[in-house]
């Protein structure tokens, strides 16, 4: 167990639907971020929040958007959902103290998210 | 910019083989951080090492080692002796002191131990 907990496992819905995920980083983790990965385009990264903000931005799709809460765990939202975005999502944390870049990040299991 | 190569897609080897992942990588920053991630066919990314710019020396773990060239903007992994359990597809990942902490991961290799 990673410590990084993402919920659901799994979800299968239609097209034009709108999803949440949902991640708690591990305890002490203050940034969570949110990685995209399908068959064909690896690990993509959407979004990065660090305590509550916005840190950096991926390749996100403007029918995304995500959040972090002040207990810092996140949420990712996906709307008017095509068969595309058929993925695994990832949520993982750091601590990231400054921005040395010398955190390593921790994934949880991710969600799978079935589009059809 | 900052960008990590894999070149490899697939790789596949006969139990008790080595086995050697590439990696390669471009980047700016004079300081900078690589990884390695492991994903089994359960899904999770787990993490294998991390290794600074200025740490050069190789670094041996059991089976696995690591093989890092500033020379050659390289980071490449060796399994020996390579067991079905190492199944599984390995990402290399790039994080630099001028880039927030932003991860930049390779399409990661997938290898086949073929008992």
């Amino acid at each position: 167990d990673s410590g990084v907990t993402q919920t659901p496992k799994h979800l299968i819905t239609a097209t034009g639907q709108r999803v949440t995920l949902r991640c708690s980083p591990r305890s002490g983790d203050l940034s969570v971020y949110w990685y995209q990965q399908s068959l064909d385009q690896g690990l993509q990264f959407l979004i990065q929040y660090y305590n509550g903000e916005e840190r950096a931005k991926g390749n996100i799709l403007e029918r995304f958007s995500a959040q972090q809460f002040p207990d810092l765990h996140s949420e990712l939202n996906l709307s008017s959902l095509e068969l595309g975005d058929s993925a695994l999502y990832f949520c993982a944390s750091s601590v990231v103290r400054g921005s040395s870049g010398a955190n390593v990040l921790t994934f949880g299991a991710g969600s799978r998210l079935t589009v059809l | 910019a900052q960008k990590v190569t894999q070149a490899q897609t697939e790789i596949s080897v006969v139990e008790k083989e080595d086995v050697t992942l590439d990696c390669v990588y471009e980047t700016r920053d004079t300081t900078y951080y690589l990884f390695w991630y492991k994903q089994p066919p359960s899904g999770e990314l787990v993490f294998l090492i991390r290794r600074n710019s200025f740490d050069e020396q190789n670094e041996i773990s059991g089976r696995y080692s690591w093989n890092f060239q500033k020379s050659t903007s390289s980071f490449n992994f060796t399994i020996t002796a390579s067991q079905v359990v190492d199944s599984a597809v390995y990402f290399c990942a790039l994080s630099g002191t001028n880039t927030g902490n932003q991860f930049y991961f390779g399409t990661g290799t997938s290898l086949t131990v073929i008992p």
